[in-house]
């Protein structure tokens, strides 16, 4: 089966301290892991994934099969970081989610 | 430019009543998803389609109905809906796995109240 466990509900942190959105997963086969991402009032949209291996509005995240885990970190919290966080992963070649229960990120000045 | 919409964006209604929410996207993607945001539950997936007349139950299936026929719509029914079916109800689509793309592209959102 598979599963994504984020067991912060909520993660409050002050501007330009560090930030790490923990992300377990649990699959037997080779995953697809994602970040996305829903600021108050928007759309939820695409944050990054692992295979691009890239840096979005400062964040990066590494998969670490051993722990299996997929954490979101940024070394720098701003303001505009406030939203709520979900991590993904899609996995045998499907391309639907299954989500975690999501983080709320709050940044305070 | 291409865009994926859900309506209505609100929607009360009563227990037992059947309701309808519709999901349409000009991405021309083969792949849409139903799904519903709960506090505490996060997503979870209700049904998903992979191409015109191709429909699958999620996680979350009981209570809900699909149908495909066309690539742009994937129209989400409650058959007899129920309180538990309150929720915020999100539509995603994506492209097919040979663009190398898994990204989901989702629908701004159904809020609905089942009284």
């Amino acid at each position: 089966a598979q599963r994504v466990t984020q067991p912060e509900k909520l993660l409050s942190v002050f501007k330009g301290a560090p930030v790490e959105l923990k992300c377990n997963y649990s699959y037997s086969g080779s995953p697809e892991l994602f970040w996305y991402v829903q600021y108050s009032r928007q759309r939820l949209q695409l944050l990054l994934r692992h295979i691009s291996r890239e840096s979005i509005k400062g964040f990066t995240a590494d998969l670490n099969k051993g722990e299996t885990s997929f954490h979101l970190k940024k070394p720098f919290a701003q303001e505009e970081d406030s939203a709520m966080y979900y991590c993904a992963l899609s996995g045998g070649g499907f391309q639907k989610l299954v989500f975690g229960t999501g983080t709320r990120l709050l940044v305070s000045p | 430019d291409a865009e994926i919409t859900q309506s209505p964006r609100h929607k009360i209604t009563e227990t037992g009543r059947q309701v309808t929410l519709a999901c349409h996207q000009t991405w021309n993607h083969n792949n849409m998803f139903w799904y519903r945001q709960d506090l505490g539950h996060g997503l979870r997936l209700i049904h998903y389609s992979y191409g015109v007349q191709d429909t699958n139950k999620g996680e979350v299936s009981d209570g809900y109905s699909v149908s495909r026929s066309n690539t742009e719509d994937l129209p989400l029914t409650l058959e007899s809906a129920a309180s538990s079916q309150t929720s915020v109800y999100f539509c995603a689509s994506s492209g097919d796995t040979g663009s190398g793309s898994y990204e989901q592209y989702f629908g701004p959102g159904t809020r609905l109240t089942v009284t």
